[in-house]
């Protein structure tokens, strides 16, 4: 079945520096890119929809200067946590969607990150 | 409002016990249904998809209620690697194709 690898899975920084997760689609090419954020308890926040060669569509309240997103690949997409802070940390998993089939989405495993 | 609102349990059942788990959407324009299930600090899976007529896959059965904005998903013969958060899922009839979550509702099957 359709893959999608997300490095890392786990990441522990200092408050101020970058963050790059990446999300790689292995056996599709994944047209569509979600971006989401848990915290603890709640459910998934989609943050930003990426299509492959355009720019992100960002959800109301997320920063897209803060969360850059690039898609600039079919089987790659990257979310860059810019300055991170402490409240950053969170669970975030991306979501591939390939437009062969409809409503095929495929989850990465997800990266902890921690901001200390 | 939420778009997609589900009681966060969480429902302590035990073993062979049927439990059932319901959820509320607000955006009639809401094209497709699902429901996911997600252990602790895990990926989000795909456990079925609702249909209006309903379906059922072996002890899981998914129902859709299109006039009333509702979907309801049962278990039945709980087994412990039953526990998990289900979380119920909406996709908007537009073409961004966003999977929208509700908040999850938690289920704690007990021997």
């Amino acid at each position: 079945g359709a893959v999608v690898s997300q490095h890392p899975s786990r990441v522990i920084c200092k408050s101020g520096t970058s963050v790059k997760i990446e999300c790689r689609s292995l056996d599709f090419q994944a047209t569509t890119m979600f971006w989401y954020r848990q915290f603890p308890k709640q459910s998934l926040m989609l943050m930003a929809t990426s299509n492959e060669g355009s720019k992100a569509t960002y959800e109301q309240g997320v920063e897209k200067d803060k969360f850059l997103i690039n898609h600039a690949s079919l089987t790659l997409s990257t979310l860059t946590v810019t300055s991170a802070h402490p409240e950053d940390s969170s669970f975030y998993i991306c979501s591939a969607r390939s437009g062969l089939w409809d409503y095929g989405y495929t989850f990465g495993s997800g990266t902890r990150l921690t901001v200390v | 409002r939420k778009e997609v609102e589900q009681d966060p349990g969480p429902f302590n059942v035990p073993e062979g016990a049927t439990v059932a788990f319901n959820c509320t959407y607000s955006n009639s324009a809401s094209q497709s249904f699902f429901w996911y299930r997600q252990d602790c600090r895990k990926e989000p899976k795909l456990l079925m998809s609702v249909y209006s007529s309903g379906n059922e896959d072996g002890r899981f059965t998914a129902q859709l209620n299109r006039a009333s904005q509702y979907i309801s998903l049962l278990i039945r013969d709980s087994k412990l690697s039953d526990s998990a958060t289900y979380l119920c899922v909406v996709i908007l009839m537009d073409s961004s194709y966003k999977l929208i979550f509700g908040s999850g509702t938690r289920l704690l099957v007990r021997p």
